[in-house]
């Protein structure tokens, strides 16, 4: 079964630091770009990073210099290191795998998600 | 950026009914654009991407058709577990970053 599983959440203050995970397993990891998408509570879908199974990154410009992605290939598991947090990065944070291999492609398997509360 | 700009924001429809959401992009983004459907408390789930093409899984009654600014997800006659919320996404790779539209609720009436 092709599955995503993400990790990390949980509360941290304003200016603080989070890793997630997102372990997937139940297909080629290394063959397919991978991204993370957030949604604040009771708002939409917000996409902000995507890699590529040879490690191509684009971001979008909300997180950058803040957000940073990664996958180690080996452990078939996706990161995003988060640095630098504020309120309005309250969110629930999914990872999501490309339906093919281009960064662009539509995203068919989803995680369950990860919460992350900013807040003193 | 390209701004996907959904209507309605609410559907409000009964069994049996046929759906129709627009969704209408900013600038031209070819045929790169996918719909999810989000119920609460879930992950989205992908129905259709590159503007027409049902996701493995996604019965016949959901389809996708436009191209260019102007697309539309209809759903042919809903069953009571269609009732979510629905979101396009655009990935036109000259158009970065990826964006999503804000979503139309479709509610049982």
């Amino acid at each position: 079964e092709v599955q995503l599983l993400e990790s990390g959440g949980g509360l941290v203050q304003p200016g603080g630091s989070l890793r997630l995970s997102c372990a997937a397993s139940g297909f080629r990891f290394s063959s397919f770009a991978m991204s993370w998408v957030r949604q604040a509570p009771g708002k939409g879908l917000e996409w902000l990073s995507v890699i590529s199974g040879s490690g191509d990154i684009t971001d979008a410009d909300s997180v950058k210099g803040r957000f940073t992605i990664s996958r180690d290939n080996s452990k078939n598991t996706l990161y995003l290191q988060l640095n630098s947090l504020r309120a309005e990065d309250t969110a629930l944070y999914y990872c999501a795998k490309a339906l093919k291999t281009s960064r662009t492609d539509a995203f068919d398997i989803w995680g369950q998600g990860t919460m992350v509360t900013v807040s003193s | 950026e390209v701004v996907l700009t959904q209507s309605p924001a609410t559907l409000s429809l009964s069994p049996g009914e046929r759906a129709t959401l627009s969704c209408r992009a900013s600038q031209s983004v070819s045929n790169y654009l996918a719909w999810y459907q989000q119920k609460p408390g879930q992950a989205p789930r992908l129905l259709i991407y590159d503007a027409s093409n049902r996701a493995t899984g996604i019965p016949g009654r959901f389809s996708g058709s436009g191209s260019g600014t102007d697309f539309t997800l209809t759903i042919s006659s809903l069953e009571p577990e269609d009732f979510a919320v629905y979101y396009c996404q655009q990935r036109n790779i000259n158009n970065w970053p990826l964006t999503f539209g804000g979503g139309t609720k479709v509610e049982m009436k």
